[in-house]
């Protein structure tokens, strides 16, 4: 069975520090999609990036950049520069891909992140 | 741009009564989904809908759930006789497999408060 675990519960930085939320999972497919969600308080899931596992480049897209390593099955989110507008949780989850279903996403708890002045 | 909308945005309801919590998808998505998040804990999967059938569903969909696609652009989730465990924030998504970045887009979720 798929797992998605997000060990860290709650960060806490200040303003522009780098912050990196960390997911590690776990899925016995071998193609498979990773994907990170942004909640803001106002409660709505932002999609922020999909990734599939054959594709180990790292990514980066403005202050965000994603570090996928399958050999430590990790695929870690780096903010840049943290603005408070970044303040909300945080979701790594993962797909396998079932015929039908390729976007039935398991979600890890989420990371709680709080950037402050 | 083109969004999931979500209707009620929040409605509270006595436990034993029946919900109906509506969405419309993106038009030319083709795989509807619901899932829920109850207050604090992580998003769950609870239902994959396609070419007017569920294709999967959770341990949590039990008979006490339904989703039909009535009328080809509502998708509607009814929860028949509502419990204290069933108050959470329920997010319809829906997805287009051409897209090229895979993205599941989700509605603003309807938030269940149960009494």
């Amino acid at each position: 069975a798929q797992k998605v675990t997000q060990a860290q519960t709650e960060i806490s930085v200040v303003e522009k520090e780098d912050v990196t939320l960390d997911c590690v999972y776990e899925t016995r497919d071998t193609t498979y999609y990773l994907f990170w969600y942004k909640q803001p308080p106002s409660g709505e899931l932002v999609f922020l990036i999909r990734r599939n596992s054959f594709d180990e480049q790292n990514e980066i897209s403005g202050r965000y950049s994603w570090n996928f390593q399958k050999s430590t099955s990790s695929f870690n989110f780096t903010i840049t520069a943290s603005q408070v507008v970044d303040s909300a949780v945080y979701f790594c989850a993962l797909s396998e891909l079932n015929t039908g279903t390729a976007s039935k996403l398991t979600f890890g708890t989420g990371t709680r992140l709080q950037v402050t002045l | 741009e083109p969004e999931v909308t979500q209707t009620p945005s929040h409605q509270v309801t006595q436990m034993g009564q029946e919900v109906i919590l509506r969405c419309v998808p993106i038009s030319n998505h083709l795989y509807f989904y619901w899932y829920r998040q109850i207050l604090g804990q992580k998003v769950e999967f609870l239902v994959s809908f396609y070419n007017n059938e569920i294709s999967e569903k959770s341990e949590i969909f039990d008979d006490q759930f339904s989703v039909e696609r009535p009328d080809g652009s509502n998708f509607t989730l009814k929860i028949r006789s509502t419990k204290l465990e069933d108050s959470a924030m329920y997010f319809c998504a829906s997805i287009n497999p051409a897209s090229n970045t895979g993205e599941l887009f989700f509605g603003e979720g309807s938030r269940l408060t149960v009494l």
